[in-house]
């Protein structure tokens, strides 16, 4: 069954970077973008950055371009999101999320469990 | 981008229904038919509830609905039920591979 696994909690000091993984199984990884979303404490849901696993093109929301990197590793069918330059404001719950059910697109079908980034001094 | 703006809370005794307004620009919600709706459970990923403004995903109830005029959707959840007590977020294509989510709503089951 279709799956995304992401990698566990991490606690970063502000100015450093943190790298989550997300996993994908059950199904063909390179037929489906993978996007980035992010759930700050009292905060909504941000749309950080997509990325086309089979090209490796990517697209970053205005607000984080620069100190977002999404790339991906097709031998094991994982997608990376690197945070550079922490700030406390980046203490988040970070989720990847796939596009599409093989028919439409343009919206969030499955989802990682969510990866809880903290950043504190 | 800005966030889409959307209404902090509603509310609804069982049976009930509630209906959240989405609020974007010509740039997202009103150059686009790609609004899609998100159901969000404290300390869960968020779940599909609409998308392409009226479809609903497989296990979706139809108690769930949705609609857009202009630059405004809306999601509308009739019968409200004691677990649709959530928070709900919209979400827009804004062109060039981007997308915006709502500032989201508390849905409140009285």
């Amino acid at each position: 069954q279709l799956q995304l696994v992401q990698s566990g909690a991490e606690v970063k000091k502000p100015g450093a970077s943190v790298k989550v993984s997300c996993k994908a199984s059950g199904y063909t990884f390179t037929s489906y973008y993978m996007h980035w979303v992010r759930l700050a404490p009292g905060q909504g849901l941000e749309w950080m950055g997509t990325i086309n696993p089979s090209t490796g093109t990517t697209s970053y929301a205005e607000k984080i371009q620069g100190r977002v990197t999404l790339t991906r590793d097709t031998s094991t069918s994982t997608v990376y999101m690197e945070l550079s330059s922490l700030k406390s404001e980046d203490t988040a719950v970070y989720y990847c999320g796939r596009e599409g059910n093989g028919y439409d697109f343009y919206f969030f079908d499955n989802w990682g469990q969510g990866t809880l980034v903290t950043v504190s001094s | 981008q800005s966030a889409l703006t959307q209404p902090p809370s509603a509310s609804g005794s069982p049976g009930q229904s509630v209906t959240i307004s989405c609020t974007g620009t010509t740039s997202d919600v009103g150059g686009y038919n790609y609004i899609s709706w998100y159901q969000q459970h404290p300390g869960k990923a968020p779940k599909l509830v609409i998308y392409e403004v009226t479809k609903r995903p497989s296990g979706v109830p139809d108690r769930f609905s949705g609609s857009k005029s202009g630059n405004t959707a809306t999601l509308t959840v009739s019968g409200l039920q004691a677990e649709d007590d959530a928070d709900y977020y919209c979400c827009s294509y804004a062109g060039i591979n981007t997308y915006v989510f709502g500032t989201g709503t508390k849905v409140t089951v009285l």
